[in-house]
């Protein structure tokens, strides 16, 4: 049974650039949660997708924007990096069954390093 | 929105102590309380979570309390064990779907 699988593993990037980094999640999962952990931190909300739709987003700004696809893996996208999102991305998915709460089980993360 | 803090930051115990970290939150309609254990480099692990309708959980040497109406919840942690060291995040959710972490602690047992 495959957990969360998350790549890549590491990346650096340059100020200004793009990024893209994929998630697919936990068999029999349908949702996909991301999030930024900063060093020494916890992980910061960046949005959920269900059913191919941002469900819910987390304090972040429209440089940070997703996707879902019909095999419920997912994208996290990074327009214009600053050295600020440096920091490792979580990937998170669990199982929608209505208004019940499932657990959400991670990924390894991808490190992005912003030079 | 949700607004979690989690105290102590940093925890040091004996071996075969017991270690208690306590979690706040502000949002009165928050449901869902897990907890994550994080040891460096890898991924955050759910070790135990509680839903509001009970006021605690245990899981062998791992218990959780919660109390609604003070809105704060609490991780026990019975006779620990040198791999129990690691970082331990607490997380509160309206639903399960916008988690939001406490800023961690660090729990270190002594041998």
């Amino acid at each position: 049974d495959a957990g969360v699988t998350q790549s890549p593993t590491h990346l650096i990037k340059t100020r200004g650039q793009q990024v893209t980094l994929r998630c697919s999640p936990k068999s029999g999962h349908d949702t996909v949660s991301w999030y930024q952990q900063a060093l020494g931190q916890g992980p910061q909300f960046i949005f959920q997708y269900y059913e191919e739709e941002e469900r819910q987003r987390g304090n972040f700004p429209d440089r940070f924007s997703g996707h879902q696809f019909p095999n419920y893996s997912s994208e996290l996208n990074v327009n214009a990096l600053l050295l600020g999102d440096s920091a490792l991305y979580l990937c998170a998915s669990s199982l929608a069954a209505g208004a019940s709460n499932q657990p959400q089980h991670f990924g390894d993360g991808t490190r992005l390093s912003i030079l | 929105g949700e607004n979690v803090e989690q105290h102590p930051s940093t925890l040091s115990v004996q071996e075969g102590d017991s270690a208690v970290i306590k979690c706040t939150y502000s949002d009165s309609a928050s449901n869902y309380f897990p907890w994550y254990k994080q040891e460096l480099g890898k991924r955050p692990q759910l070790i135990i979570d509680i839903r509001s309708n009970v006021g605690e959980k245990k899981d062998q040497r791992i218990a959780v309390t919660l109390n609604k109406t003070a809105k704060h919840f609490s991780l026990h942690i019975t006779e620990t064990q040198p791999e129990d060291s690691a970082v331990y995040f607490c997380a509160a959710s309206r639903g399960g779907n916008d988690m939001r972490f406490g800023a961690g602690t660090r729990l270190t047992v002594k041998p």
